[in-house]
């Protein structure tokens, strides 16, 4: 399957602990793109990046959000000292460069913080 | 500031019914609009696309879906439905001449086709 892939696909951890997940995008796409999705809602945008730079992160919820793109290729989105609002879907999403390419999107995590 | 209303939550019809799923947008200047349609348990899955040109575009599945810029809407249609149809749709906006790239998504209409 050559579609947009993220690690894990669920994880449920305490309050307080940190959370790494990660997302592989579709090979040949250098813009990747983080959401989050909460319940009866839709996708919420946090930061992308363009090969290794990420171009924009102010919409991160905080500084305990934070997200790499090392080699331009996988892309990790950390979350340090979880709390319960952060129980979400986490979506990632890779496209061509442009604004007009559309984005394709993996299967997301749900953290589950309790 | 960018911003795209779905305002029904739900929308039930029959099978072999016309659909039609609504959305209207915010943006300054010229929009980029997509639709996507989310599964249980799945990601959101690209089904269509206006950037520019004619206003029907045709997308994945049989859906189409028609630009008006004067009423600043993009409903979602399908000339008749199926029940694999079944699932939750979501309307996205970019603003075509701003330099940020991220989609601003309405709040999803749940789509039920009854057999």
């Amino acid at each position: 399957d050559t579609g947009v892939s993220q690690d894990p696909r669920h994880k449920i951890t305490k309050r307080g602990q940190n959370v790494t997940f990660r997302c592989d995008p579709i090979s040949e796409h250098n813009r990747l793109y983080w959401y989050r999705q909460t319940l009866g809602q839709g996708p919420e945008f946090l930061t992308y990046f363009q090969n290794e730079a990420q171009l924009e992160k102010s919409r991160l919820l905080s500084d305990r959000f934070s997200a790499e793109r090392p080699k331009g290729s996988f892309s990790t989105l950390e979350i340090q000292r979880t709390e319960q609002g952060d129980s979400a879907m986490y979506l990632c999403a890779s496209s061509l460069t442009g604004a007009s390419y559309e984005q394709y999107f993996g299967p997301g995590t749900r953290l589950t913080v309790t | 500031a960018q911003s795209v209303a779905q305002p029904e939550d739900q929308v039930n019809v029959a099978e072999g019914n016309p659909l039609t799923v609504k959305c209207t947008y915010s943006v300054s200047g010229n929009p980029y609009l997509f639709w996507y349609v989310q599964y249980p348990n799945r990601g959101l899955q690209f089904l269509l696309k206006y950037i520019t040109g004619d206003n029907l575009v045709k997308g994945s599945y049989g859906f189409e879906a028609e630009f008006n810029k004067s009423q600043t809407s993009f409903h979602l249609k399908k000339p008749s439905a199926l029940v694999s149809d079944s699932a939750l749709y979501f309307c996205a906006v970019r603003a075509a001449q701003t330099g940020a790239n991220n989609l601003f998504f309405g709040t999803g209409t749940r789509l039920t086709v009854i057999p």
